[in-house]
């Protein structure tokens, strides 16, 4: 079974700039989640979709950040404009209905200078 | 939102049983406790959960006390690629089943 897809890997962009991440969850799976990850602590929780219904994203900064699940797939996560602080890596998760899994994908390393 | 309180770090020796501790003294009836791990430059991944017994699967053991305010992930035998940030993490199920990360417990393994 093919796991989380995401990409790019790594991106430099420097402040101001605009960057977008793609996750493909595991097929079938109806919850998707994008987290922040920065150095040194724990996977944040940014957004949650449901199919391509949003259910939390009351820890994504709305100013800058958007994120889009289209068809219930895919998903893109956008920083416009990107800060020194942003400087983290994205995962994204996706989970079946019904269990308490997530499984992650590698992440983005954003490199924000 | 019920918290969690692990080691910052813990070492152990290759091939020897691990037992990292989690304590969550304020615990909810209707919290599971949940193990993910983050290996190096990777995604964390799920590790075991459990409700009120002790659970079992290929990976590890949770070992949870009787008043549910602590519980111990055991890794029967250790190796080199278990070396990870280890994360206990409380979840609600019937409430917004969310996940909330802390720092973790990062276990070094010494060949």
């Amino acid at each position: 079974e093919a796991g989380v897809a995401q990409s790019p890997r790594y991106k430099i962009i420097e402040k101001r700039q605009s960057v977008a991440f793609w996750c493909n969850p595991i097929s079938g799976h109806a919850t998707l989640y994008w987290y922040q990850q920065i150095l040194g602590q724990g996977p944040k929780l940014l957004i949650q979709f449901q199919n391509n219904g949003v259910v939390d994203d009351s820890q994504l900064p709305k100013d800058r950040f958007s994120a889009e699940r289209l068809k219930g797939v895919d998903s893109t996560l956008k920083i416009q404009p990107a800060k020194l602080e942003d400087s983290a890596v994205y995962l994204c998760a996706s989970s079946p209905t019904g269990t308490s899994e997530q499984y992650f994908g590698p992440g983005t390393r954003l490199t924000v200078t | 939102d019920a918290k969690t309180t692990q080691p910052n770090s813990m070492e152990s020796n290759e091939e020897e049983p691990v037992h990292l501790p989690c304590n969550h003294s304020t615990i909810s009836g209707t919290d599971y406790i949940h193990w993910y791990r983050q290996l190096p430059s990777q995604g964390p991944e799920y590790v075991i959960h459990g409700l009120t017994s002790n659970v079992n699967n290929r990976m590890a053991s949770l070992a949870i006390a009787e008043d549910r305010k602590s519980s111990t992930l055991i890794l029967h035998r250790a190796t080199l690629r278990d070396a990870a940030v280890y994360y206990c993490i409380l979840r609600d199920r019937g409430r917004d089943d969310k996940i909330i990360f802390g720092k973790g417990t990062r276990l070094h393994i010494l060949p």
